[in-house]
């Protein structure tokens, strides 16, 4: 299993400022992901955050919007850079052990 | 690509009726997740299904995966308010550490 620790859970922050998520996880994994449910949408992939290289993003997402960093085998960090009220969402990360576990999320709201 | 269907998108029920949400895949599931989130939270995990027919339940929570892993259901028995919320499905397309794909979700409202 994994334990993952995810902060902040929420925020509320001004446009034009950006803000870093956390996440540590109990164990070493290989593999972090990160993921983003916008307001009444389903969650999508955001990039996939490997130690040691840059992550891989997904279609529609950007390094320059949501620059990544994975130091360590047990820690990520994913920041929403340069926000607007559309930024505002459910931000989750994610580590697959054989099965999948999720941090509790970090609520967004920007204004 | 992966892509998952799930149905209905949204569903109303009377406290102690019996409801069922499917999900529906593309390609052959590695395996199926079913989580269930209240608005504005993180993912409450409810069950995770591997093998071709295989059945799990908890609680008043039954989830099935049919023999050609293609499709689950996830049904509730006598459904009360605690059970109002967004359920989800998440599919495994294989068996290495790869994210999840997920449906759109159906958001599920319990009447009294």
């Amino acid at each position: 299993s994994a334990v993952i620790s995810q902060k902040p859970s929420r925020d509320i922050c001004q446009r034009g400022t950006s803000l870093t998520i956390q996440c540590q996880v109990d164990s070493q994994v290989t593999m972090m992901f990160w993921y983003r449910q916008q307001p009444g949408q389903s969650l999508t992939l955001i990039a996939t955050a490997n130690q040691g290289s840059e992550a891989t993003y997904e279609s529609g997402f950007v390094i320059d919007k949501f620059p990544i960093s994975r130091p360590n085998l047990t820690f990520s960090t994913l920041t929403v850079s340069n926000m607007s009220p559309e930024d505002s969402s459910i931000y989750l990360c994610s580590v697959s052990r054989g099965e999948a576990f999720f941090g509790q999320g970090t609520r967004l709201t920007v204004v | 690509s992966q892509e998952l269907e799930q149905s209905p998108q949204s569903l109303i029920v009377q406290e102690g009726k019996n409801l069922t949400i499917n999900c529906t895949s593309s390609k052959t599931l590695y395996g199926l997740y079913w989580y269930k989130q209240k608005y504005g939270e993180g993912l409450i995990f409810l069950m995770m299904l591997q093998k071709g027919g295989e059945e799990k339940s908890h609680e008043k929570i039954t989830a099935k995966l049919d023999e050609k892993k293609q499709q689950s259901s996830l049904h509730i028995t006598a459904s009360q308010p605690s059970h109002a919320g967004i359920y989800l499905c998440g599919a495994v397309v294989n068996s290495g550490n790869t994210p999840l794909v997920f449906g759109k979700g159906t958001r599920l409202s319990v009447i009294a």
